[in-house]
């Protein structure tokens, strides 16, 4: 079973263009994330999320908003999407804090977006 | 914010080496982690250390906290050991909420056969 999934793993779009990146995550978990890799292979935290706080990392565009159905989903939209927005972006989960401790972030695989 | 650096950023064996790699970070953290990234993209989990010692295989890898830092050991290289290798962190100060990982530049590791 796939603890981590994202949809869709490869998005080839146009510049303007409104576009969302779903991801699940079967853990059980509270929190999730999305990271941006940039094409150095940067990788860099975009927003984490829990059913009571969303933290945005303040270089992250407004065009870029995280949207969670419920505890198991957290998708990510784009909108009016730039040439610089092509990257890597991974979803990823945790148990949050335990013990006073972050716990593991487990990652999906990965969603490729080129925009053109 | 947390600064992490990686050391050496690239480094080339013949298969059958031992090598180690280090991160160095500037704050204390509650959480540490190395990651595999391997030439398809896919970012693989390998320990989860913000202290002590832990061994998985050919792997192994120890967090000084108190001296901020973590090496990873990686004995009798394979070819497909090659990719990137990151630590990442999440300080702690960063109090109650689950931050996101600050992740180091990586070494590329490339084990020829």
């Amino acid at each position: 079973d796939t603890a981590v999934s994202q949809t869709p793993k490869y998005l080839v779009t146009q510049m303007g263009n409104d576009k969302s990146i779903k991801c699940e995550q079967n853990l059980g978990h509270d929190t999730m994330y999305w990271y941006k890799q940039d094409s150095k292979k940067f990788l860099k935290i975009m927003f984490s999320y829990n059913n009571k706080e969303l933290i945005i990392n303040e270089t992250v565009p407004n065009r870029f908003s995280p949207k969670s159905p419920d505890k198991a989903h957290l998708n990510l939209h784009i909108n009016s999407l730039e040439l610089g927005d092509s990257a890597v972006y991974f979803c990823a989960s945790s148990q949050g804090i335990l013990a006073g401790k972050q716990e593991t972030q487990y990652f999906g695989p990965g969603t490729r977006l080129l925009v053109l | 914010g947390i600064q992490v650096e990686q050391s050496p950023p690239d480094l080339i064996l013949q298969e059958g080496a031992n090598s180690t790699l280090r991160c160095n970070f500037s704050d204390s953290v509650n959480n540490l982690q190395w990651f595999h990234q391997n030439p398809w993209g896919q970012l693989i989990n390998l320990f989860y250390i913000p202290s002590g010692t832990k061994q998985n295989g050919r792997l192994s890898a120890t967090t000084v906290a108190t001296e901020r830092y973590s090496l990873l050991y990686i004995s009798s290289s394979q070819t497909t050991d090659s990719g990137v290798y990151f630590c990442a962190v999440a300080p702690s100060y960063s109090g109650g909420g689950a931050d996101g990982l600050t992740f180091g530049k990586g070494t590329h590791l490339i084990i020829q056969p």
